[in-house]
């Protein structure tokens, strides 16, 4: 059964930084898409960042430079490293996988809220 | 980066109407358009994917059309379970993106 558990959310200051995580099972994330997409309260879902089996990376222009999406094979894990973060930045994160584009498993979401 | 714009941002309806939601890139995405129907506290479901191909399992009151920069879905006898938010998805660049959505409500 496939599985995506995320981790790692809570509530920071501006300027600080967070790691979230997701944690696959029954399937692979080194042969997979695998992506962030986040929901800011009371709005819709924003495509944060993709990586590719290629290994190659993508990011929406209001996190580059400050978010990076990775993995871990070995422990079948992805990664959002989020640096510098803003009030701009308070959502539900969510992973999926995505097969031929579409989003065909989702996490159960993360919460991150950037506050004073 | 290829933006989604969806149009209207709230849809008002009865059951048992026809309604149509519309979605506009601003560049040519070809056909690889998805649509998504989200309700309150849960994952986003595919309804609709390349433009126009209903996924398995979906009702087919549901169908979606298009091409190119504008693409429509359309539901044709809204049934009680129906209401909810609805996004598009462009899957023709590297990095995806939605329309801000369209809630559908009574």
């Amino acid at each position: 059964e496939v599985q995506l558990v995320e981790s790692g959310g809570g509530l920071i200051q501006p300027g600080g930084s967070l790691r979230l995580s997701c944690a696959a099972s029954g399937f692979s994330v080194s042969n997979n898409y695998m992506s962030w997409v986040r929901q800011a309260p009371g709005s819709g879902l924003e495509w944060v960042s993709i990586l590719y089996s290629s290994g190659s990376t993508y990011y929406i222009d209001s996190v580059k430079g400050r978010f990076t999406i990775s993995r871990d094979n070995s422990r079948n894990t992805v990664y959002l490293q989020m640096n510098s973060l803003r009030a701009g930045d308070t959502a539900v994160y969510y992973c999926a996988r995505s097969v031929n584009g579409i989003v065909d498993y989702w996490g159960q979401g993360t919460v991150v809220t950037v506050s004073s | 980066d290829i933006r989604m714009t969806q149009s209207p941002s709230t849809l008002s309806a009865s059951v048992g109407d026809r309604v149509t939601i519309t979605c506009r890139a601003s560049q040519s995405v070809s056909i690889w358009l998805a649509w998504y129907q989200q309700k309150p506290g849960k994952a986003p479901k595919v309804l609709v994917s390349k433009a126009s191909n209903l996924e398995s399992g979906v009702p087919s009151r549901f169908s979606g059309s298009g091409s190119g920069t504008d693409f429509t879905l359309t539901i044709s006898s809204l049934q009680p379970d129906d209401f909810a938010t609805y996004y598009c998805q462009q899957y023709h660049t590297y990095l995806y993106s939605f329309g801000q959505g369209t809630k559908l409500e009574i």
